[in-house]
Order: C-alpha cells, then sequence, then structure tokens
C-alpha cells in the first residue's frame, strides 16, 4: 500500500526567507505522480505544484520549488521569498500512474506559520 | 466555468440522522472522487464514481456510508444513523477523465454531529 509521510507537523518562516517542508513515501511502483497541496483556513485545497515521477528535472513554479529524489522516496517543497499569504497547511500527496486509479494518497501535513 | 461546487458547506445533524453531501463536478467533468479530511489528519480517500457507476469503494465504510452520481444532478454522498466519529470535512474533487494528471476540489462540507 502507499504511504506518505510528514514528519513536520509545523513549521515556521520569516517572512521573505525560505523554507523547505519534507515528504516521503513509499512505493513498489516505478511511475507515478506527486503534488503538493495547499490548505488555507477556508478549507480550499489549492495545487501547488505536480511532479511526474518519469521525469529527473525537479518541478518548479514561480517561488515554489521540489526537490524530488527517486531512490530516495522523496519530495520535498521549497518556498523561497516567503509570503504572509502562504501560510497554511500543506498536504505532499502521491497517485499511481494507471487509468482508473487517480485517487490520491495525502500525508498528514505539515503547518506552516509566516512571521512578519 | 464553475469550480467543483460542494454544499452544503456547514451540516449539523444529531447522532442517528442522515447526511445528505451533494457535489456538482466542473463541467465536463465525469469523474468524481470523494475524501474524508478528520481533524488535524490528511484526506482520506473514499469512492471514485463515474456516472451512473461505482469504480473504486475501497475506501468507503462498510456500513452506513453510500454515494451515488446519477446520469443527471450532482454526485450524492449519504451517510445514515450519523455517530460522533462521522463529524470530519467532506470533500469532493473532479476529473475530466481517468488518465487527468490533476483533480479539482471543492471547499468542502464539514459534517459537525452533535
Amino acid at each position: 500500500a502507499q504511504t506518505v509521510t510528514q514528519s513536520q507537523p509545523e513549521m515556521s518562516v520569516q517572512e521573505a526567507e525560505t523554507v523547505t517542508l519534507s515528504c516521503t513515501y513509499d512505493t513498489s511502483e516505478s511511475d507515478y505522480y506527486l503534488f503538493w497541496y495547499k490548505q488555507p483556513p477556508s478549507r480550499q485545497m489549492i495545487l501547488v505544484i505536480r511532479q511526474e515521477a518519469y521525469k529527473q528535472q525537479n518541478a518548479t513554479e514561480n517561488r515554489f520549488s521540489v526537490n524530488f529524489q527517486k531512490a530516495a522516496k522523496s519530495f520535498s517543497l521549497k518556498i523561497s521569498d516567503s509570503q504572509l499569504g502562504d501560510a497554511a497547511m500543506y498536504f505532499c500527496a502521491y497517485r499511481r500512474d494507471q487509468t482508473g486509479a487517480n485517487n490520491l494518497f495525502f500525508g498528514t501535513g505539515t503547518r506552516l506559520t509566516v512571521i512578519p | 466555468n464553475a469550480g467543483v461546487m460542494q454544499n452544503p458547506r456547514h451540516l449539523v445533524r444529531r447522532r442517528g440522522q442522515e447526511a445528505r453531501l451533494r457535489c456538482s463536478p466542473m463541467k465536463g467533468h465525469s469523474h468524481v472522487y470523494w475524501y474524508r479530511q478528520l481533524p488535524e489528519e490528511g484526506l482520506k480517500f473514499m469512492v471514485y464514481l463515474q456516472k451512473e457507476n461505482i469504480i473504486d469503494e475501497s475506501g468507503m465504510p462498510k456500513e452506513r456510508f453510500s454515494a451515488e452520481f446519477p446520469k443527471e444532478g450532482p454526485s450524492i454522498l449519504r451517510i445514515q444513523q450519523v455517530v460522533r466519529g462521522d463529524s470530519a470535512a467532506y470533500f469532493c474533487a473532479s476529473s475530466p477523465s481517468p488518465s487527468t494528471t490533476e483533480a479539482f476540489f471543492g471547499q468542502g462540507t464539514r459534517l459537525t454531529v452533535v
């Protein structure tokens, strides 16, 4: 079974600084997708960034980037130039690369606080 | 194009009552997923439906929970005889096809059982 582990229940960062959120996962499959979702107090799940396992290049979306280490089954999220609006719960998620099996497996989340 | 719409946003039920949660997927999306988020936890997959079919219900509790996605109208997650432990946020996500990488989430329904 796929499991996703986020070992940091809470993190904090000074505004404009950089923070890295950790995620590890367990799978026996070679092809899959990994995601980071942001959940602000509104509860809306917002996709932050996505990584295909077959791609060696780390995904980047503006101030958000990932460090994908396939052999180590690690998928960390780096937020650069942190802003107050980045404060939220962040969830790492895994999805198999298989038609009809695209439900997501989520970690328990990391609560990010941004200090002005 | 409106996003995934869930209603109600908040639902309070007494123990033993029935809860009905609705999800209207994005226009053109015929695949719906339901997730449950217990307090301070991540989302857990419950069920995956296409129009008029349940494809994967491996995450659904065996009793009291059911889901449907009729040919017309929203997807419904029904919880019969609710108990305190059913209190959670229930999220719906939709996608246009099973091969689509990204699913789009609604804002969830927070169910409180008193």
